[in-house]
């Protein structure tokens, strides 16, 4: 069965620390990889999303994601973070060839930035 | 162009009682899907449709009923509600698996329902 595992539960950072966010996913196929970023009080809005091609990739607000295929990894990046990074965030996978489009999420990681 | 739409945001039940909550999409997708959200669990998929009058069971549907009776409605209910079905309820829209096509979920603004 698919599964996905963040390995940080609670961050903690000050403004201008970098950021990485680990993920993991066990699925033996091609995946669709995401991260959703859910800031307090509101829902689900996608940072980045990995389906083929370049490992690295870029999403919005500055963040990235590597896609390590050997590793099943889908770790969260960002140089240097802000107190409006302040939020709660989740990786997600996908079966590539999915006929449900049903989502996996990750237990989720909150990440708290000090001014 | 409003997304996706759940209805109400915030709602308190006694134990036993029933409630529906109904979420409407307006990007035309294929798929929905009803998500709950509770605290070190990340979300959970209740239950999911990939069209109009098909529903399917997820990962923790028990106590939870379903209908998706109009392509753009889903509608997520709860016949007697426990306590234990005290958490965030998000609802979720996506265009089916078009090879590697955009097939990303999009998210309701959730559903507060607390149960006593």
């Amino acid at each position: 069965a698919q599964s996905v595992s963040q390995h940080n539960h609670h961050v903690i950072l000050s403004e201008a620390a970098s950021l990485e966010l680990g993920c993991n996913y066990s699925y033996g196929g091609t995946v669709n990889l995401f991260w959703y970023v859910q800031y307090p009080g509101q829902h689900l809005q996608l940072l980045l999303k990995y389906f083929s091609g370049d490992p690295l990739v870029k999403g919005i607000k500055g963040f990235e994601a590597e896609f390590i295929k050997s590793k099943f990894s889908f770790n969260l990046r960002k140089p240097s973070v802000q107190w409006s990074d302040t939020a709660e965030y989740f990786c997600a996978v996908k079966g590539g060839s999915s006929n449900t489009g049903k989502l996996i999420f990750g237990q989720g990681t909150t990440l708290q930035v000090k001014p | 162009n409003a997304g996706v739409t759940q209805t109400p945001k915030f709602r308190v039940l006694k134990t036993g009682q029933s409630m529906t909550l109904l979420c409407a999409q307006d990007m035309n997708h294929e798929y929905m899907y009803w998500y709950r959200q509770d605290p070190g669990m990340g979300l959970r998929l209740i239950h999911y449709s990939v069209g109009e009058g098909t529903t399917a069971k997820g990962e923790v549907p028990d106590g939870y009923n379903v209908s998706r009776l109009k392509k753009q409605n889903f509608l997520l209910g709860l016949e007697s509600a426990a306590p234990s079905q005290t958490s965030v309820y998000f609802c979720a829209s996506s265009w089916a698996h078009r090879g590697q096509g955009n097939t990303e979920a999009f998210f309701g603004q959730g559903t507060r329902l607390t149960v006593v």
